[in-house]
């Protein structure tokens, strides 16, 4: 059964220093996101992407994230300066056209020192 | 600002049992309602989508929707503890928007 892979599955960095999520969306999914779990607290939206471009994204998703589909499998998301507070699991998911159910990888641990 | 809500349980049920979860949202534009399975530590596993009023089976799992009491629901019969694990419900923000506002989770618990 396809599905969405992402790595590394856990990450720890030095606050401020950047870091980059990886995540490889089903095949011929069109829709892909990001979101994020705090321990303890709700799933949270951060962006979405289609066509090559950003269609929306939350409050969360300041000019310290960006997102990037450097090919034609691989759908990233960098956080330029991560702060303590950026710790937290974060989920991709993509989702086909016509479809309305996105499906989330395993998620990577993030943890900022 | 969107709202999802579901009691956070835990919600206790024997082996074999019916358990249900509730859950209520703000945005009356929501046009598809989703359920999914979350063990602790991993990702979202989705179990049920809902677009239209009334129920929806897939096997053991039903949906339930009332659009007008902005109201979404999930039975799963014949409990199992392997259905033991946090349901979050979410939904969509309709107008074309896929993007998803999560519930905080109903933690359920299947006693066997």
């Amino acid at each position: 059964e396809p599905e969405v892979t992402q790595t590394p599955s856990h990450q720890v960095t030095q606050m401020g220093q950047e870091v980059i999520l990886r995540c490889v969306p089903i095949s011929n999914h069109l829709y892909f996101y990001w979101y994020r779990q705090i321990l303890g607290q709700k799933v949270e939206f951060l962006v979405s992407f289609y066509n090559n471009e950003i269609s929306e994204k939350s409050e969360i998703f300041d000019d310290q994230f960006s997102v990037e589909r450097p090919d034609g499998s691989n759908f990233t998301l960098k956080i330029r300066s991560t702060k303590l507070e950026d710790s937290a699991m974060y989920f991709c998911a993509s989702r086909g056209d016509g479809n309305t159910e996105a499906f989330f990888g395993q998620g990577t641990r993030l943890t900022v020192v | 600002q969107k709202e999802v809500e579901q009691n956070s349980g835990p919600l206790s049920v024997p082996e074999g049992a019916i358990a249900s979860l509730n859950c209520t949202y703000s945005d009356r534009g929501s046009q598809s309602f989703f359920w999914y399975r979350q063990y602790s530590g991993k990702s979202p596993e989705l179990i049920m989508s809902i677009y239209s009023n009334g129920d929806k089976e897939d096997g053991r799992f039903t949906a339930q929707l009332n659009k007008a009491s902005q109201y979404v629901s999930l039975l799963i019969r014949d409990s199992q503890p392997s259905d033991s694990a946090t349901y979050l419900c979410a939904v969509d923000s309709g107008a074309g928007s896929y993007q998803l506002t999560f519930g905080k989770g109903t933690k359920l618990s299947v006693i066997p």
